[in-house]
């Protein structure tokens, strides 16, 4: 079964500062993984993806993740928070291989974001 | 606009009364998919479809039922409510094949009372 793991409930940063949500996952085969975030009473927006290529990932609003296979995790990050990133973060894992898993999509539980300025 | 269109964004409702959260997307995707999410359970998935008239089940599919007739359109059916169903459920729709990122629609919070 694949599963993916954000261990920190809420992560807490100043305006300014760097941040880094981690994420780490399992699965049978090779892997897809997303970032997605969530803002109150919104529904989920796609941040970044890895799919292949370059392990560092560039996407929306200045974040960027880095895929380790080694250690199977896909921490997103920032150089430089902004107030208006608190959110709520998703990572979510895809297995690409040929298992019952393939093509699902399964999300961690979230990791709350707080930028204080 | 690109957008995955649901409603009601906000119901309450009593147990066993037949309730239907409609979906609707714009982009012409084929894979659509429902999910419930809970507080400390993150996103589960509840039924997805890969295209018209092919559903299965996801995660977490007791209490209700889907339906593909069109490809636009996947409403969640909850034929008899209970109040363990009360959550905050999310419709996404993408593209066919691997690669492609989930678009979510805004969310319908649903209270059975």
């Amino acid at each position: 079964a694949q599963s993916v793991a954000q261990p920190e409930d809420q992560v807490n940063v100043a305006e300014g500062n760097p941040l880094t949500v981690k994420c780490t996952y399992s699965v049978s085969g090779n892997p897809y993984l997303f970032w997605y975030v969530q803002y109150p009473n919104r529904g989920l927006q796609f941040l970044l993806k890895y799919i292949t290529g370059d392990n560092l990932v560039k996407g929306s609003y200045g974040f960027e993740a880095e895929f380790n296979k080694s250690q199977t995790s896909f921490h997103l990050k920032k150089p430089s928070a902004l107030v208006s990133d608190s959110a709520l973060y998703f990572c979510a894992v895809r297995d690409i291989g040929f298992g019952t898993n393939a093509g699902k999509s399964t999300f961690g539980d979230g990791t709350t974001l707080t930028v204080k300025p | 606009e690109a957008q995955v269109t649901q409603n009601p964004r906000y119901l309450i409702t009593v147990t066993g009364k037949k309730l239907t959260v409609t979906c609707s997307q714009n982009m012409n995707h084929e894979y659509m998919s429902w999910y419930r999410q809970d507080p400390g359970l993150g996103l589960r998935q509840i039924y997805y479809s890969m295209n018209v008239e092919v559903t299965d089940k996801g995660d977490v599919p007791e209490g209700y039922k889907v339906s593909r007739k069109e490809k636009r359109n996947f409403p969640l059916i909850l034929e008899s409510p209970s109040p363990n169903q009360t959550s905050l459920y999310f419709c996404a729709s993408k593209t066919q094949g691997l690669a492609g990122e989930l678009f979510f629609g805004e969310g319908s919070r649903l209270t059975v009372l």
